[in-house]
C-alpha cells in the first residue's frame, strides 16, 4: 500500500512563505498531486508533478524528488485567503492508478 | 453540467435507516471515485470505478456499504443500517482514464454531508 505523510498544521504570517512537505512510499509511482481545500468545500486541484524538479504556477510551486519519495508545496506572498488544508495525493500504478491522499496540512495565515 | 454534481447536499437520518447518495460525474470522465471525510481529517478512499472494469472496492469499510455505476455515468453509494460512525462528508470525484492520462486530476463534487442521529 501507500504511506503518505505530511504535517498536520502550520501557521504563517501574511506576506510570508510557507513550505508544506510530503513524503510517500509507493511501488508504482505515477504522479503526485496537490489539492487545496477550504473548510466546508470540495478539494480543488493545485499542481501535478511526475518528473523531478520544480513546477511553478504563480504564487504556488511544487517540487518532486522521486528518489527520495519527497515533495513540497511552496506558497509565496501568503494571503489570508490561503488559509486552508493542503492535501498531497499520490497516483500508484500498483493500485490501479487511483489517488491516495495524505491526511492534509491545515495552514493558518495570520495578519 | 460542467462539474461533478452530488445529491443530496445534506442528509440527516436516524440510526438503522438506509441512505442512498448520488454522484453525476463530468461528461466524458470514465473514472469515478468515492471518498469519505470526517471532520478535520483527510480523504478516506472507498471505491473506484473505471469504465467497464470491475470496481476497486478495497476501501469499503463494511458490507453495509455498496456502490454501483449504471451506464458508465451516474453512481450511487448506498449505506445500509446506518450507524453514528457513518456520519461524515461523502465526496465523489471523476477524471479521465488515469492509466492513459496520468496528469489529469480528479475533479470533486461538493459532497453530501451525512448526519446519523
Amino acid at each position: 500500500g501507500q504511506n503518505i505523510d505530511q504535517p498536520t498544521e502550520m501557521t504563517a504570517t501574511e506576506g510570508a512563505i510557507v513550505q508544506i512537505n510530503c513524503t510517500y512510499q509507493t511501488s508504482g509511482f505515477n504522479g503526485l498531486f496537490w489539492y487545496q481545500q477550504h473548510a466546508g468545500e470540495a478539494p480543488t486541484f493545485l499542481s501535478y508533478n511526475v518528473l523531478d524538479g520544480l513546477e511553478e504556477k504563480g504564487r504556488f510551486s511544487s517540487f518532486l524528488s522521486r528518489s527520495k519519495g519527497y515533495s513540497y508545496l511552496l506558497l509565496k506572498e501568503l494571503q489570508m485567503k490561503d488559509s486552508a488544508s493542503y492535501l498531497c495525493a499520490v497516483r500508484d500504478k500498483a493500485a490501479g492508478n487511483k489517488l491516495t491522499f495524505g491526511g492534509g496540512t491545515r495552514v493558518l495565515v495570520k495578519p | 453540467g460542467a462539474g461533478v454534481s452530488q445529491s443530496p447536499s445534506n442528509k440527516v437520518t436516524e440510526k438503522g435507516k438506509d441512505v442512498e447518495l448520488r454522484c453525476d460525474p463530468i461528461s466524458g470522465h470514465t473514472a469515478l471515485y468515492w471518498y469519505r471525510q470526517s471532520l478535520g481529517q483527510g480523504l478516506e478512499f472507498l471505491i473506484y470505478f473505471q469504465g467497464n472494469s470491475a470496481p476497486d472496492k478495497s476501501g469499503l469499510p463494511s458490507d453495509r456499504f455498496s456502490a454501483e455505476r449504471t451506464g458508465g455515468s451516474v453512481s450511487t453509494l448506498t449505506i445500509q443500517r446506518t450507524q453514528q460512525e457513518d456520519s461524515a462528508v461523502y465526496l465523489c470525484a471523476s477524471s479521465l482514464r488515469p492509466d492513459r492520462a496520468s496528469n489529469q486530476p480528479q475533479h470533486f463534487g461538493d459532497g453530501t454531508r451525512l448526519s446519523i442521529l
